[in-house]
């Protein structure tokens, strides 16, 4: 069976750059999540999207940004960054919002800046 | 402030051991409490409990919710190699709460 396939998975950058991770949910899902976990912390909730509006917002800087298109992959866009970004950025996706439908994750992208 | 506590931390048992996972939540707008396995790769969903008291079960594995004592079990009978893994407890509605992760390895 299809999973949620992330990329890239791995991605070094350094100081003040950008970045642009992507997200291609399961087919059929229409909501996306995106997770952020710092070394030796739980995951984060960043953001999420439903029928490609944003969805809910948690702990997400000011210098991301995220979005999902027309074919439900979504991107999440990181400016400035920083050397505490570095993380494995995960992404899920479900069936519907909420908490009737178990979300679905990708491998990650880990992301080490220098 | 939402929590999820998973225990023990890690756990080394021989095959054909069972075992069992405990989780504990404190969390503002209770849903839904779901059991992940994670290897190598992304967690893969396990189980999602809504309702006190009712097992859920698939194969070896087994789960139930208890509402009023905020805590939550996976047992896992006749353990083998390829349960080896970090067992995650989430809680959480548009957005998951982690647990720190039950840590298994089964020795052949």
């Amino acid at each position: 069976a299809a999973g949620v396939i992330q990329s890239p998975r791995h991605l070094i950058k350094e100081k003040r750059e950008t970045a642009t991770l992507k997200c291609y949910p399961i087919p059929r899902h229409d909501t996306v999540y995106w997770y952020q976990q710092g070394p030796g912390q739980d995951p984060q909730f960043l953001i999420s999207f439903y029928e490609k509006m944003q969805s809910d917002k948690g702990s997400i800087p000011d210098r991301f940004s995220a979005q999902q298109f027309s074919d439900y992959h979504s991107e999440l866009n990181m400016s400035s960054l920083e050397l505490g970004d570095s993380a494995l950025y995960f992404c899920a996706s479900s069936l519907g919002r909420g908490a009737n439908q178990p979300q679905h994750f990708g491998d990650g992208t880990r992301l080490s800046i220098l | 402030e939402d929590k999820v506590v998973q225990s023990p931390l890690s756990l080394v048992v021989h095959e054909g051991d069972t075992v069992t996972l405990n989780c504990s939540y404190e969390v503002t707008n209770f849903r839904s409490l779901l059991w992940y396995k994670q290897e190598k790769k992304a967690p893969t969903f396990l189980f999602m409990l809504t309702s006190s008291g009712i097992e859920k079960k698939s194969g070896r594995l087994s789960s139930i919710l208890d509402k009023k004592e905020l805590s939550s079990i996976l047992n896992i009978t006749a353990t083998q190699t390829g349960d080896s893994a970090i067992y995650l407890c989430i809680t959480g509605t548009y957005k998951y709460i982690f647990g720190t992760g039950t840590r298994l390895k089964v020795l052949a």
